[in-house]
C-alpha cells in the first residue's frame, strides 16, 4: 500500500497563476483533508470532506478551492497563486472523526512557492 | 483564537534526559488528545494518544500526562536519543464532530 501520496512534491508559481494539488490515498478512508505548514504556526486546516461529493471549509479557506469527485483522491486549487500561499502543504486520510478512528495518516507533502 | 496552546516553541535535550512538551486546552469537550511526530521532509506521524478517562498512557519511552482540572496535557520522552529530533504536535478533538485542532509544534533536538 502506498498510503497518502502528493503530487507534485515541488512547485514554483508566479503570482496570479493557477495550479492543482493532487492527493490520493489507497486505505478507503472516509475522510481527507489539507494542511498547510508555516514556520512558528502549526499545522492549519484548509479544507476536508466528509465523503466523496462533500467539502468544508477548516482554519484558513480562503484563496484555496477543494473538490472530492472520487473516494480516493482530494484535489487542492489554488485560483490565483499570492506570496502568501508560498508554504509546504499536506494531505492527510482517516477512517472517520471520532477516537480511534481519528488517526490522521499524512502524505509527504507539497513544498509551494509563489514568487 | 488557538484552542490549544504547546509550548515550548524549541527544546535541546542532552542524550539520555528527559523531554518534557506541554499543552493546554480551553474547550472541556475536547475528548481525545493525540500527539504526533515530524522528521524533517516527512509528513507527521501519530505517536501516542490518550482520552481524559485515564491520567496516563505510556508506550516504550513515551508518555503522555493528561490533567483534567487543570485541561493541560503534556509528552514526555525518556532516555531521550538523537533520534527523537523531530518537531512534536500535540492536538485535540471533540465528540467526533470537527476535525483535529493541532497545537504549533515544539522542536526537538537531542544532542549526544
Amino acid at each position: 500500500n502506498a498510503g497518502v501520496t502528493q503530487t507534485p512534491k515541488f512547485r514554483v508559481l508566479k503570482t496570479g497563476q493557477s495550479m492543482t494539488l493532487l492527493c490520493a490515498q489507497d486505505m478507503n478512508h472516509e475522510y481527507m483533508y489539507w494542511y498547510r505548514q508555516d514556520p512558528g504556526m502549526g499545522l492549519r486546516l484548509i479544507h476536508y470532506s466528509v465523503g466523496e461529493g462533500t467539502t468544508a471549509k477548516g482554519e484558513v479557506p480562503d484563496g484555496y478551492n477543494v473538490s472530492r469527485l472520487k473516494k480516493q483522491n482530494f484535489l487542492l486549487g489554488l485560483e490565483s497563486a499570492a506570496p502568501s500561499q508560498t508554504s509546504v502543504y499536506f494531505c492527510a486520510s482517516s477512517y472517520g472523526l471520532a477516537g480511534g478512528l481519528l488517526e490522521q495518516y499524512f502524505g509527504p507533502g507539497t513544498r509551494l512557492t509563489v514568487t | 483564537q488557538q484552542q490549544v496552546k504547546q509550548s515550548p516553541q524549541s527544546l535541546i535535550v542532552q542524550k539520555g534526559g528527559i523531554s518534557i512538551i506541554n499543552c493546554a486546552y480551553e474547550n472541556t469537550a475536547f475528548d481525545y488528545f493525540p500527539w504526533y511526530q515530524q522528521f524533517p521532509g516527512k509528513g507527521p506521524a501519530l505517536l501516542i494518544a490518550i482520552r481524559p478517562d485515564v491520567s496516563e498512557k505510556k508506550e516504550g519511552r513515551f508518555t503522555i500526562s493528561f490533567n483534567k482540572s487543570a485541561k493541560q496535557f503534556s509528552l514526555h520522552i525518556m532516555d531521550s536519543q538523537p533520534g527523537d529530533s523531530a518537531t512534536y504536535f500535540c492536538a485535540a478533538s471533540s465528540h467526533g464532530n470537527t476535525p483535529l485542532v493541532f497545537g504549533k509544534g515544539t522542536r526537538l533536538s537531542v544532542i549526544a
